[in-house]
């Protein structure tokens, strides 16, 4: 799978978008972005995932670049329940049941 | 209510006794992982199990052992042998449910040994 690369740290101020990046230049034709987040002392929770086409549902969007190398996961309201660490994460398309390698991720703190 | 449990939530040990986490899913998901995590750390990878009666061992798998008997259930056995086994553990499944194969996790246990 692809490495990937995220800011250590954001802020975000609360109610507005919150834009989180991600590099993966190494990427390649049929590996898939996830991202996951976890919140202080729980388990990581998906988020979303996509190819190359950009996807939204309930939770997030996620912007991928043209050339696939960068992608950005965007919370458009950003409240303080979303103060969690978000990991990027690449993966085949046939990955199937296989572990996720987690980097350390990028730490949001969505402030007041 | 479909999920996955970890108890107990939190644990604690004297140096030199093995102890055993539990960890039941009821998502009907073929395959189960623990991973550890350290303070400030990301997540890594100590065993898996795509399939019942079958296990992989992952990237830190010395000193922790597991069984998978049951489908729902991976149960992880930290050893004397682990030489630092102060960790946050979680456990997580997935399965073709969805068609992603994204992983559900628990609410871990922390394991505290002095």
């Amino acid at each position: 799978d692809a490495k990937t690369t995220q800011p250590t740290s954001m802020d975000c101020a609360e109610g507005r978008a919150a834009n989180l990046p991600c590099n993966h230049s190494t990427i390649s034709g049929n590996e898939y972005v996830y991202w996951y987040r976890q919140i202080h002392s729980q388990g990581p929770q998906y988020i979303i995932h996509g190819l190359k086409n950009n996807e939204t549902n309930e939770m997030a969007s996620l912007i991928i670049t043209e050339d696939r190398k960068s992608s950005t996961l965007i919370l458009p309201h950003a409240t303080l329940r979303d103060t969690a660490v978000y990991y990027c994460i690449v993966r085949g398309r046939n990955s199937g049941n296989t572990p996720l390698v987690f980097g350390k991720g990028t730490r949001l703190s969505v402030i007041a | 209510d479909g999920g996955i449990t970890q108890s107990p939530k939190y644990l604690f040990r004297k140096e030199g006794q093995n102890v055993t986490l539990s960890c039941e899913q009821n998502l009907n998901h073929d395959a189960m992982y623990w991973y550890r995590q350290d303070p400030g750390q990301g997540l890594r990878l100590i065993y898996y199990s795509q399939i019942v009666n079958d296990f992989q061992k992952g990237d830190i798998a010395e000193g922790y052992s597991v069984s998978r008997e049951k489908k729902e259930s991976f149960p992880l056995t930290v050893t004397s042998a682990q030489k630092n086994p102060t960790a946050f553990y979680l456990c997580a499944s997935s399965g073709p449910g969805t068609g992603n194969y994204e992983q559900y996790f628990g609410p871990g246990t922390r394991l505290t040994v002095t």
